[in-house]
């Protein structure tokens, strides 16, 4: 079974407008991570932000919120006011397992495009 | 800060050469590096995790033979393909974590990794 999943192969998003990426985990852990990574086309991953599972208030970078919904298992990330240079691939993360044995898992990504 | 260094960036070698790929952490030190593979429009696929000093832990169907990594300092992994063969072609990415669980992967800008 998939531990990540990210239902939004593509996005498109309007220059300026915000932006939300889907992304749901699936484990048993109670002690997790999840990240978000960007990707652009020459192919170095960028972190972008971290949600622990115990953290209480949503993680915020800048123009990058992370949407944590524990219960409903979801970490989607919100981009505000998105620029051109933000058309990428993204991807969730999933850090399980404990110190020494950390394990992580990538969502399959989702590629989004910023229109001018 | 947390800068992690990977060469080369681009190998195109015959087919039975062996190709070493050097991941570094420039900044910090890390205690865990990861290798991931990364076939054209797909995530990212763990293949191995390797601890400072001690042997590498391989994911499942990942050839141990095939792919030799060593983490013989604080700094510095390599990974090894040896006798390479087409299908060994693929974009290789080291990262590296240092600190507590919550400190992200920092990854190197990937290694493009062609067999002719």
């Amino acid at each position: 079974a998939q531990k990540i999943t990210q239902t939004q192969p593509g996005m498109f998003v309007q220059e300026k407008e915000a932006v939300t990426l889907d992304c749901t985990y699936d484990t048993s852990d109670p002690s997790y991570g999840l990240f978000w990574y960007k990707q652009p086309s020459s192919g170095e991953m960028i972190f972008l932000i971290y949600q622990g599972s115990y953290d209480q208030q949503n993680a915020t970078e800048g123009r990058y919120s992370l949407n944590f919904q524990k219960a409903r298992k979801s970490a989607n990330l919100v981009i505000s006011a998105s620029q051109l240079g933000d058309s990428a691939m993204y991807f969730c993360a999933m850090r399980e397992g404990r110190s020494g044995t950390y394990k992580y898992i990538f969502g399959t990504g989702t590629r989004l495009k910023v229109l001018a | 800060g947390a800068v992690v260094s990977q060469h080369p960036s681009w190998v195109i070698c015959k087919s039975g050469t062996s190709v070493k790929i050097e991941c570094r952490s420039l900044d910090f030190q890390a205690t865990t590096m990861f290798w991931y593979r990364q076939f054209p429009k797909q995530s990212l696929m763990l293949m191995a995790t390797s601890n400072e000093g001690s042997k590498a832990t391989y994911e499942q169907g990942v050839e141990k033979d095939k792919f030799l990594i060593n983490h013989a300092s604080l700094t510095l992994s390599t990974l090894t393909v040896t006798s390479a063969h087409p299908e060994d072609s693929s974009f290789y990415i080291c990262s590296a974590k240092g600190g507590t669980g919550n400190q992200p992967q920092h990854f190197g800008d990937g290694t493009r990794l062609s067999i002719l």
